[in-house]
């Protein structure tokens, strides 16, 4: 089965710093989409990012922005100036080429201290 | 715009009876999803659907679970008889199609005694 790993169950980081979470997948194909989704206390669970495989460039929103490595088939998440607010779980997802089918990570749950 | 709608929010209900979780998607939006949340499995996709059309169930548990899509604004996803093994949060989410982003609704929390 193709898999996200994401090897770190917990992070913390103190506010206003930096922290990055680490996302490794497998995959044969070449054209697929990669996903970080947070999930706060709420349950709810909220896209932070998206990155197309066939796009070199980083994808970066505000405050958010990945480490998109093809051939390690690695994709990071570095949040700058954390916020208490980013206290949550966060999943990274890939989409399968040819399929609509999302493939998640087991999470890690980031704490954010003040 | 609102945002995929699921009701409802709880359920608990007793072992051997139906539950029955909906689902609105987002308007507009062609593929709908069902997954579920467990400590242990993590999220699983279930089925999906694409312009109202099941595509993929294989990850249905079995066949206590069905889901059905009558038209574009409306699914349901039926466990009977519900077990406590069920006991899950269960999402539904919709995008524009392949490739696209899948938007999540608020998730339906169930409890099976």
């Amino acid at each position: 089965a193709q898999t996200v790993t994401q090897s770190q169950p917990e992070m913390s980081v103190q506010e206003a710093e930096t922290v990055t979470l680490s996302c490794t997948y497998d995959t044969s194909e070449s054209d697929y989409y990669l996903f970080w989704y947070k999930q706060p206390p709420s349950r709810q669970m909220i896209l932070v990012i998206r990155q197309e495989a066939y796009k070199q460039q980083n994808a970066t929103e505000n405050r958010f922005s990945v480490n998109f490595q093809k051939a390690a088939k690695s994709f990071s998440l570095k949040i700058s100036d954390s916020q208490l607010g980013d206290a949550a779980m966060y999943f990274c997802a890939r989409a399968q080429g040819g399929s609509e089918k999302l493939v998640f990570g087991k999470g890690t749950k980031l704490t954010v201290n003040p | 715009d609102a945002g995929v709608i699921q009701s409802p929010r709880h359920e608990v209900t007793e072992m051997g009876q139906e539950v029955t979780l909906r689902c609105k998607p987002i308007s507009g939006h062609n593929s709908l999803f069902w997954y579920r949340q467990t400590m242990m499995r993590g999220l699983e996709l279930l089925i999906y659907f694409n312009n109202n059309v099941p595509i993929d169930d294989s990850g249905m548990p079995e066949d206590r679970f069905s889901a059905k899509m009558p038209n574009a604004s409306f699914s349901t996803l039926k466990i009977q008889p519900s077990e406590p093994r069920d006991s899950a949060v269960y999402f539904c989410a919709s995008s524009l199609g392949r490739q696209e982003t899948q938007y999540f609704g608020p998730g339906t929390r169930l409890l099976v005694l």
